[in-house]
């Protein structure tokens, strides 16, 4: 069965920590996303990368950074983590071309920042 | 970029289809139409997509309008377990990204 899996299910941090969420994917999939998603807000776009090494910024990437060594993972960075990233952490992937497939998303990462 | 207009909920009895609608007027001649659905505290969950003609899987039939600027997701016979929050989203072809909005609560009622 393909999937997307994040490491942690739910996390709790302190503020000012540095924060890293994992995700692996093991469909070969070019594209990977972060979203975090909060209540009336919806799923928000923090960053995506389509290719290894390379990183695009989507709607919320202010106090993130993302890194992608390897085709497979997708790291979410939080420099210095504060109570306002306090959030649900959502993780996806897909294939470059729309017409293949849509995203396949991880089951999240619950994250609490005190 | 092409963005989606969803009703915030819907109520439907189990047993009867549910017809959840999306405006997307601005959607652009090669942009793609995709649902997803998220059950609470799980990841969003592909449903179906499509492009100019309808479709039809396993899950639920999108009916596109002719001129693309909406669409509907209908799921035939609905169950209890079909109450999520559905989201219409425009895929963008530049830069490969998905916009999800707030989404459509479904609560499918007894």
């Amino acid at each position: 069965d393909v999937k997307v899996t994040q490491s942690s299910r739910y996390l709790v941090k302190r503020t000012g920590e540095k924060v890293f969420l994992e995700c692996v994917q093991d469909m070969d999939h070019e594209n990977m996303f972060w979203y975090r998603q909060d209540p009336g807000l919806g799923l928000r776009l923090i960053y995506f990368s389509y290719d290894v090494k390379m990183k695009e910024k989507g709607d919320i990437p202010e106090g993130y950074s993302v890194s992608r060594e390897k085709k497979e993972r997708f790291s979410l960075i939080l420099e210095s983590a504060s109570t306002n990233q306090t959030s649900m952490y959502l993780c996806a992937s897909s294939f470059l071309s729309p017409d293949r497939s849509g995203y396949t998303f991880g089951s999240g990462t619950r994250l609490t920042v005190v | 970029d092409a963005k989606t207009t969803q009703p915030t909920s819907m109520d439907c009895a189990e047993g009867r289809a549910a017809n959840l609608p999306c405006n997307h007027s601005t959607i652009s001649g090669n942009e793609y139409v995709y649902w997803y659905r998220q059950i609470h505290s799980q990841g969003p969950q592909y449903i179906i997509h499509g492009l100019k003609n309808n479709e039809t899987n396993e899950m639920a039939s999108l009916i596109i309008t002719e001129d693309r600027k909406s669409s509907t997701l209908i799921l035939p016979h609905a169950t209890l377990r079909d109450t999520a929050v559905y989201y219409c989203i425009v895929r963008v072809l530049t830069g490969n990204q998905f916009y999800f909005g707030t989404g459509t609560s479904l609560t499918v009622i007894p």
